[in-house]
């Protein structure tokens, strides 16, 4: 019940597409869910969160899309950039508390120019 | 704001020796730290969770003995891995929380080699 299953593993698109990344929980009580971009040989980097009251939010060129029937979110990447390419992790807390974060297993994006 | 520190950033040490890798807080005071493993292409794996002047909470199957974590102050929390073995080579990150918030920083990992 603590599981974010994340996918897909990998995804290749071209500069200028709209990669998505889904993610679901199965822990309904969860309501926190960041999204991290990490570099190879680099720490994460929180990208944008979302609470389950609503439904969606955008920051720049990134988008969380997030289902709380489903209990399913996801990520999108407008207009992507080859400087997009990297490893993107979801995760699934608690906001009010420092309770540890449940990783999804990543997706590993290249934009190809 | 919100920045974390690791020192090192990368280490290679004999078998059998131990390794201190720090986390710092720059400009906040971490009531939480987490320590993670990574391994190539794979997910963060959480080994423990910290509170400031508290022992470590270790997830299941990570060794306390062999991983020690203290978090002696709000700003610094130490992971030391004792008698290294090379299947210990892994990529280490450390995460540090506000209190009352789940919004995790993270440092930028130290890469550990044990030959």
């Amino acid at each position: 019940q603590q599981q974010v299953k994340q996918s897909p593993q990998s995804l290749i698109v071209q500069k200028g597409g709209i990669p998505i990344i889904n993610c679901a929980y199965e822990n309904t009580a969860f309501d926190y869910f960041p999204w991290y971009q990490q570099f190879p040989g680099k720490g994460p980097a929180l990208l944008i969160a979302i609470r389950p009251d609503v439904s969606e939010k955008k920051e720049g060129r990134f988008t969380i899309s997030f289902n709380k029937s489903a209990k399913q979110f996801s990520l999108h990447i407008m207009d992507s950039q080859p400087g997009d390419s990297a490893t993107y992790f979801c995760a699934a807390g608690f906001m009010d508390s420092s309770y540890k974060l449940i990783f999804g297993s990543g997706t590993r994006l290249l934009v190809r120019p | 704001g919100a920045v974390v520190s690791q020192h090192p950033s990368r280490v290679i040490c004999k078998s059998g020796t131990s390794v201190k890798i720090e986390c710092r807080s720059l400009d906040f005071q971490a009531t939480t730290m987490f320590w993670y493993r990574q391994f190539p292409k794979k997910s963060l794996m959480l080994m423990a969770t910290s509170n400031e002047g508290s022992k470590a909470t270790y997830e299941q199957g990570v060794e306390k003995d062999k991983f020690l974590i203290n978090h002696a102050s709000l700003t610094l929390s130490t992971l030391t891995v004792t008698s290294a073995h090379p299947e210990d080579s892994s990529f280490y990150i450390c995460s540090a929380g506000l209190a009352g918030r789940n919004e995790q920083f993270f440092g930028p990992g130290t890469r550990l080699t044990v030959l």
